[in-house]
């Protein structure tokens, strides 16, 4: 199957700094890339939709200000939470699919584990 | 109400069990049917997917879609440690995978 990396698998930062995270499609060009946040025991929420040269789509709920989308090329979109707080502390995953299959197929990201101290 | 209900467990079995993991919705208008297992600090992957109501089997694995009664199941035979992992049940009007609703996730352990 396609395969999407995810960087960094972890990180610790303290409060107030920022953190981006990448997302890449490493065998195909996604023009769309989606980015979920995922508390413990809980499903996968679906924080924003990754649009490339275009405006990420924020789902309801989610400060744009504060999770900041870029998708600059056709296989990577970055993440960059803004002045993190200790509450952002959670696990953040990306998918993606390529065009034109004609199947719901998402490819997940490793994931990243983001703590906040 | 949440569209997409599934039990989180936990689901313990013997190694050799059948498992029955199953999710349930109420949107009528979920066309594609998608089950994904999760390791632990991993992301999901595509275990398999159906589209509209029928069975898919897939080596151990074998997936039910009653949309009818907007239910689903995905049953793994002669279940291993390695199938300890949690799995979550996701649907889609479309095949835009990255619309899909997910289940909260059944974390399921296998014991040798």
């Amino acid at each position: 199957g396609a395969v999407v990396s995810q960087h960094p698998s972890w990180v610790i930062c303290k409060s107030g700094t920022s953190v981006k995270i990448e997302c890449r499609s490493l065998d195909f060009q996604a023009t769309t890339m989606f980015w979920y946040r995922q508390f413990p025991k809980q499903s996968l929420m679906l924080m924003a939709t990754s649009n490339e040269g275009s405006k990420a789509t924020y789902e309801q709920g989610v400060e744009k200000d504060k999770f900041l989308i870029n998708h600059a090329s056709l296989t990577l979109s970055t993440l960059t939470v803004t002045s993190a707080h200790p509450e952002d502390s959670s696990f953040y995953i990306c998918s993606a699919s390529p065009w034109g299959t004609g199947r719901p197929e998402a490819f997940f990201g490793q994931g990243t584990r983001l703590t906040v101290v | 109400q949440k569209e997409v209900e599934q039990d989180p467990g936990p689901l313990s079995v013997p190694e050799g069990a059948i498992v029955s993991l199953n999710c349930t919705y109420s949107n009528s208008a979920f066309q594609y049917f998608m089950w994904y297992r999760q390791y632990s600090r991993k992301g999901p992957e595509l275990l398999m997917y159906t589209y509209s109501s029928g069975n898919k089997e897939d080596g151990r694995f074998t997936a039910q879609v009653d949309k009818s009664s907007k239910y689903i199941s995905l049953f793994i035979r002669d279940s291993q440690p390695s199938d300890s992992a949690t799995y979550l049940c996701a649907m889609s009007v479309n095949t835009n995978a990255g619309k899909s609703t997910f289940g909260d996730g059944t974390t399921l352990t296998v014991k040798p």
